[in-house]
């Protein structure tokens, strides 16, 4: 069992509707990611928190907008999206710098997201 | 521009028949490289980490090499549940890639009983 929570696991919304996607991890990370595929396609990385501040953007539009509560929390915001932004959002966890950081990433399930 | 390449996209195997998978990169100085296992509908799982030319690491059925270009997953005697998608990804020593994975598009596994 995956150790980095992901909720829900599936979502449909309307372009007008405003909902979030929520993620916990229980390792101790202080190092959080989101993450978006598309079908047969690598991860594309979206945001990376570090203790708790946003150190990347990956220029992604303003339509997705990412909070870091606490160390343990990281959520993703959705406004006014399009049904090209239809993806499974995948968050991750790993050591921070300071924490003998490796570059290894511990995905969640993922929450499967479609836009109507 | 760090690249990853993996081959083949799509690789079908008979219960027992051994064979590896390739990941061929450029990155500007390698910090580590990562192979995934991902299912369907799920998110990657973690399976090795590789840091310098030469290095090996097993796991199971599962045994990863890296050279200076390129690395292999090498499955023996692979088993229906080895099916999935295994994804190769770097990461660059320094600057803005020190958090940023680059990863291949994968290939599918699929060991047919």
């Amino acid at each position: 069992d995956t150790e980095v929570t992901q909720t829900p696991k599936h979502l449909v919304m309307g372009m007008t509707n405003k909902k979030s996607l929520k993620c916990e991890q229980h390792m101790g990370h202080r190092a959080m990611y989101w993450y978006k595929q598309k079908a047969k396609k690598p991860p594309e990385l979206m945001f990376v928190y570090s203790y708790e501040k946003l150190s990347i953007n990956e220029s992604v539009p303003s339509r997705f907008s990412p909070e870091c509560p606490n160390s343990s929390l990281l959520n993703l915001h959705l406004h006014a999206l399009q049904p090209e932004d239809s993806a499974l959002y995948l968050c991750a966890s790993s050591q921070g710098p300071g924490q003998g950081y490796t570059g290894e990433l511990f995905f969640g399930e993922g929450s499967r997201l479609t836009v109507l | 521009e760090d690249q990853v390449t993996q081959s083949p996209e799509a690789l079908r195997l008979q219960e027992g028949e051994s064979s590896s998978l390739n990941c061929s990169y450029t990155v500007s100085g390698l910090r580590g490289l990562f192979w995934y296992r991902q299912d369907p509908g799920k998110g990657p799982e973690f399976l090795f980490t590789l840091y310098s030319a030469g290095e090996e690491k097993e796991k199971e059925r599962l045994k990863a090499t890296l050279t200076k270009k390129e690395s292999f997953l090498h499955i023996t005697a692979p088993k229906p549940e080895d099916s999935a998608t295994y994804l190769c990804a770097v990461q660059a020593r320094s600057g803005a890639g020190s958090y940023q994975l680059t990863f291949g598009k994968g290939t599918k596994l699929s060991v047919i009983p």
